[in-house]
């Protein structure tokens, strides 16, 4: 069955960096891309960003251009997520998720998540 | 961005009751909409794609509707396991957006 089995729980300090794996089971993984949302204590889903599988092509959140990378590795069908210059609001649940294409390859939406990946940021 | 909002932001209900959760665009995002349930602690679930096509494994007792701005997500006899929040999200352009979610608890 389709499953994407995250990295665990990480604890950084503010201004560190942070990469969290994604990896992926039960399909061909380059026929699909990776979506990056995140939620923060007690708040709502935030998406990141999403990786193409295929060409790697990516396309993220405003608000974090310049501090967020994703890549994957079509070798071990692993999708990462890094982000950099983390605060405390970075302190989040992490969760990746697979990006199913429409018919004519323009939208995509999600189908299954990974179980999330908590990392806190603290002094 | 595309606003989503969602009507009520939380609800009451009986087991076996019907209940009907509103999603609206602030603009218009065609059928691209998909809903979500998250219980407590656990990751997102996805329901519903394209406004009204079920995820593979879902049960019939959840459907959607709705096109242009407006939608919604009904489930037609909630059950103990149904308590959850349950979001909407718009996928018609980017960035994608999420609505604030509708909590669902016990009456």
């Amino acid at each position: 069955q389709v499953q994407l089995v995250q990295s665990g729980a990480e604890v950084k300090k503010p201004g560190a960096s942070v990469k969290v794996s994604c990896k992926a089971s039960g399909y061909t993984f380059t026929s699909y891309g990776i979506s990056w949302v995140r939620q923060a204590p007690g708040q709502g889903l935030e998406w990141m960003g999403w990786i193409s599988a295929y060409n790697g092509n990516t396309n993220y959140a405003q608000k974090l251009q310049g501090r967020v990378t994703m890549t994957t590795d079509t070798s071990t069908s692993t999708a990462y997520m890094e982000l950099r210059s983390l605060r405390s609001d970075d302190t989040a649940v992490y969760y990746c998720a697979r990006m199913v294409p429409t018919l004519d390859y323009y939208y995509y939406y999600m189908d299954v998540w990974g179980k999330g990946t908590t990392v806190t940021v603290s002094s | 961005d595309i606003q989503m909002t969602q009507s009520p932001s939380s609800l009451s209900a009986s087991v076996g009751d019907r209940v009907t959760i509103t999603c609206r665009a602030s603009q218009g995002i065609s059928n691209y909409l998909a809903w979500f349930q998250q219980k407590p602690g656990k990751a997102p679930k996805s329901l519903i794609y394209a406004a009204s096509s079920l995820q593979s494994g879902v049960p019939s007792k959840f459907s959607g509707s709705g096109s242009g701005t407006d939608f919604t997500l009904t489930i037609s006899s909630l059950q103990p396991e149904d308590f959850a929040t349950y979001y909407c999200q718009q996928y018609n352009s980017y960035p994608p957006t999420f609505g604030p979610g509708t909590k669902v608890d016990i009456k």
